[in-house]
Parts: structure tokens; C-alpha cells; sequence
């Protein structure tokens, strides 16, 4: 069974720090690219950020760019999500998210998400 | 950034009924779209993947359509588990965007 567990959500004031992460089981992590997807409470979903499977490569949407940092720990089967200068529109539940898989560099087409975290809250305010 | 609208908001029906949700793309995508359905308090689920493709497990009653810049998600008989919202989402360019989302209700 694929699980993925997000951990490291909580109160933080505008301006703080936190990281999440997302440990992964059931699946061969190292041959996924991984994201994160947040949604603001009552609105829809927003993808944020990829990481590639050996985490040389990432990718941000524009509302994060500069202030969140996503990495991988494959040794660890885990996934993270560094959050800085956070804002009250940062508040929102963040999900991990497996993205297409690759193997020797040969990547497949299925750059959407096929397997889902239950979600951390995190929660912006003073 | 692609825009995709998705119609309605809101979709009112009744158990049985046949259903119909429509995305719009601002520009071409191709058929890189995914559907997904996302009950009240839990994670959404992938329904549907290059536009028409279901997912493994996924019951036979959602239908995918549609290519360039038009997709639609067909329930063909609502079920009671089907009332939830309905995403869904391009992967043709970065950022990758959503819809809105359609939230299913019993009418």
C-alpha cells in the first residue's frame, strides 16, 4: 500500500519559519518526482512546487518563488517543504503529492498527481 | 500562466442522474488534463488522467473528454459517494493550474 504521511504543520506568526515534510512508503521513492499542493481553507487547490527524483531540479509557482525551499531525502524516503517569511495567504492545507516517474533519466508523461498525503494545516496568523 | 475555468460552481442533483462538468483552457493543452474528486475533509483522488484515461479502481461510471482547450467529466448515474467537489487540472505547462472545482450537491 503507497502511504504518504505530511508532518510539521502548525501556528506560525507572519514573518516565521516552518518545515514540513511528507514520508512516502509503498513505492519506489528515488524513481518519483514529488510536489506539493496547498489549499487555502474553503478555496480550491494550488500547486506550489516539483521536485525532480534526484532533487537537482526544482520548480515554483510565482506566490512562493524566493521564500519556500523543496528538497528530498531519498535515503530517507521523504519529502520537504522549507517555508520562510510566511504570509496570512500562506495559510492553507499542504499536501505531498507523487508526480511521473523516472528511471536512468527516461521519464514518463504522467506529470500529474496520482497519489495524495492526508495534509498538514498550517496557520498563519498573530 | 494557463487559465482553466471550470462550470458550474455548483451542480444540484439527485442519485441516478447523469451529470456533466466542463473545463476550459485558456490556450491548447493537449489532452494533458486530470480529473480528481476531493470529499468533504479528505485529500482529492485521481479520477482521470490525459483526459480519458481512468485511473485503476476508478468505477466506470466517470467519463473523460475533450482535447486542445474543451474537457468534460461525466458521471453517467450519480452515485451516493459521488457527491463531493471535482477538480481538475492541466499538466501541459508550468505552473500546473486547476480549476476552480465543481462541488456536486443532492438537489
Amino acid at each position: 500500500e503507497v502511504r504518504l504521511v505530511e508532518s510539521g504543520g502548525d501556528l506560525v506568526q507572519p514573518g516565521g519559519s516552518l518545515r514540513l515534510s511528507c514520508a512516502v512508503s509503498g513505492l519506489i521513492f528515488r524513481s518519483y518526482e514529488m510536489n506539493w499542493v496547498r489549499q487555502a481553507p474553503g478555496k480550491g487547490l494550488e500547486w506550489i512546487s516539483n521536485i525532480s527524483t534526484s532533487g537537482i531540479r526544482t520548480r515554483y509557482a510565482e506566490a512562493v518563488k524566493g521564500r519556500f525551499i523543496i528538497s528530498r531525502d531519498n535515503a530517507k524516503n521523504s519529502l520537504y517543504l522549507q517555508m520562510n517569511s510566511l504570509r496570512v495567504e500562506d495559510t492553507a492545507i499542504y499536501y505531498c503529492a507523487s508526480g511521473r516517474s523516472c528511471i536512468n533519466d527516461l521519464c514518463d508523461d504522467d506529470m500529474f498527481f496520482r497519489r495524495w498525503g492526508q495534509g498538514t494545516l498550517v496557520t498563519v496568523s498573530s | 500562466d494557463i487559465q482553466i475555468t471550470q462550470s458550474p460552481s455548483i451542480l444540484s442533483a439527485n442519485i441516478g442522474d447523469k451529470v456533466t462538468i466542463t473545463c476550459r483552457a485558456s490556450q491548447s493543452i493537449r489532452s494533458w488534463l486530470a480529473w480528481y474528486q476531493q470529499a468533504p475533509g479528505k485529500a482529492p483522488h485521481l479520477l482521470i488522467y490525459k483526459a480519458s484515461a481512468l485511473e485503476s479502481e476508478v468505477p466506470s461510471r466517470f467519463t473523460g473528454s475533450g482535447s486542445g482547450t474543451e474537457f468534460t467529466l461525466t458521471i453517467s448515474s450519480l452515485q451516493p459517494d459521488d457527491f463531493a467537489t471535482y477538480y481538475c487540472q492541466q499538466y501541459s505547462t508550468y505552473p500546473w493550474t486547476f480549476g476552480q472545482g465543481t462541488k456536486v450537491e443532492i438537489k
